[in-house]
């Protein structure tokens, strides 16, 4: 069915980075634009960037400029978020979501937890 | 940046009675990119509200979302057992995309 699915839970670090995958199915992936939305503990969401699967262009939060990279791979539907020096904070649990034109974040996958801890 | 600010934080009610949540922007959101989304615990946020609204596929007609410029709402007007769950509103009219901090709805 149309579905997201991310890869397993993570544990890095301090320093360390982390390569999230999010794989798409059942749907035209180069049609829909893709988000990271992520959830440290306890707390709200926050959204990280876009990529745009059909070209690969790319547009990030700027909190996060200079530690983040959306990638994609058409040949595989995929699309992956790295990020890179990890610190304490980073811990969360990282959503991809599928935008559908103006109608929100319609599709979302299951997650994948990030710990960061020395 | 556009912030929202969701109220109450918490709201606590009793199954049958109406909820009124609240998602204030800092600056106008254009109407089409206002969405609302519900969380439970241990699941990935649902798409609810998208359009300021449209509900979304698979909720029912007791939910409804209004509101335009920087006030929108989100109304339950027969909370169910199911309902009582996290509600965030959303703008993603204007990057960066910003969620509101989220209303916590319980049972009273």
């Amino acid at each position: 069915q149309v579905q997201l699915v991310q890869s397993g839970a993570e544990v890095k670090k301090p320093g360390a980075s982390v390569k999230l995958s999010c794989k798409a199915s059942e749907y035209t992936f180069t049609n829909y634009y893709m988000h990271w939305v992520r959830q440290a503990p306890g707390q709200g969401l926050e959204w990280m960037g876009i990529i745009h699967p059909s070209g690969g262009s790319t547009s990030y939060v700027q909190k996060f400029q200079g530690r983040v990279t959306m990638t994609r791979d058409t040949s595989t539907t995929t699309v992956y978020m790295e990020l890179s020096s990890l610190r304490s904070e980073d811990t969360a649990v990282y959503y991809c979501a599928r935008e559908r034109g103006n109608d929100g974040f319609d599709l979302w996958g299951q997650g994948t937890r990030v710990t960061v801890s020395s | 940046e556009i912030v929202l600010t969701q109220s109450p934080g918490t709201l606590s009610l009793s199954p049958g009675e109406r909820a009124t949540l609240s998602c204030r922007a800092s600056r106008s959101v254009g109407s089409p990119y206002l969405a609302w989304y519900q969380q439970k615990p241990g699941q990935a946020p649902r798409l609810l509200i998208y359009g300021a609204f449209n509900r979304a596929t698979g909720f029912p007609d007791r939910f409804s979302g209004s509101g335009s410029g920087t006030d929108f709402t989100l109304t339950i007007s027969r909370l169910e057992p199911e309902d009582f769950a996290v509600y965030y509103c959303q703008q993603y009219g204007s990057s960066p995309y910003t969620f509101g901090q989220g209303t916590k709805l319980e049972i009273k």
